[in-house]
């Protein structure tokens, strides 16, 4: 079983700061890797995928890289609505399995 | 526009048989193009993924929740359903019924807004 663990738990950030999270993957996952955003009360919503790829209407300030074991999210300048929980997901070929990560809070500091 | 709305009660006794449905619009559950799935979050707590399928082509589940989980389809209806038996008070959640494949085949885009399950006697 590959588990995702991401870091670190809470991230305290001002608007406009430069945000960085990471996910780890306990083997490699190649690049089936996807970011996701939630607020509270809502639905994740799709960020990224195959571990850089900006999903339809995500903003350019949202970029991730990595390939293998490690990965990251990066916000260029924190937004008020950029503050939420991120997730990371891998799936894995056989069997298909898909695993979240526990998640980063992004606060305002 | 692709929505996907669940619905079930929002009660379950200890050790019943939760079931939930997530009527889908806007895409059809027999599209070879796309995978539906069911994935929950314990309140407070990080996304669970509980299982996928894809028309004709399987269904797969967490093996932590094997045992216990069934996703069955309705094509007629366009609907899918979960079935989770011997709940416990662990299995308090959100759940949340999505679809993968507009953009990857394996990332869920789009997502029901959820529905609380809490079990309790």
């Amino acid at each position: 079983e590959i588990v995702m663990t991401q870091s670190p738990a809470t991230l305290s950030v001002s608007p406009g700061e430069r945000a960085t999270l990471s996910c780890r993957a306990s083997q490699s996952v190649s690049r089936n890797l996807a970011w996701y955003q939630q607020k509270p009360g809502q639905a994740p919503r799709l960020l990224m995928y195959g571990a850089s790829i900006r999903a339809t209407g995500i903003p350019a300030r949202f970029s991730g890289s990595g390939s293998g074991t490690e990965f990251t999210l990066t916000i260029s300048s924190l937004q008020s609505e950029d503050f939420a929980f991120y997730y990371c997901q891998q799936y894995n070929e056989w069997p298909p399995t898909w695993t979240f990560g526990q998640g980063t809070k992004v606060e305002i500091k | 526009q692709v929505q996907l709305q669940e619905s079930g009660p929002g009660l379950a006794k200890p050790s019943e048989t939760l079931s939930l449905t997530c009527a889908v619009s806007g895409a059809s559950i027999s599209s070879t193009s796309h995978k539906w799935g069911w994935v929950r979050q314990p309140p407070g707590k990080g996304l669970e993924w509980i299982g996928t399928f894809y028309y004709s082509g399987g269904t797969y589940y967490n093996p932590s929740l094997k045992s216990r989980v069934t996703i069955s389809e309705d094509t007629s209806k366009n609907q899918f359903s979960l079935r989770l038996s011997s709940v416990t008070a662990a299995d308090t959640a959100v759940y949340y019924c999505a679809r993968l494949g507009q953009f990857d085949p394996n990332v869920f885009d789009y997502w029901g807004q959820g529905t609380l399950v809490t079990v309790s006697s």
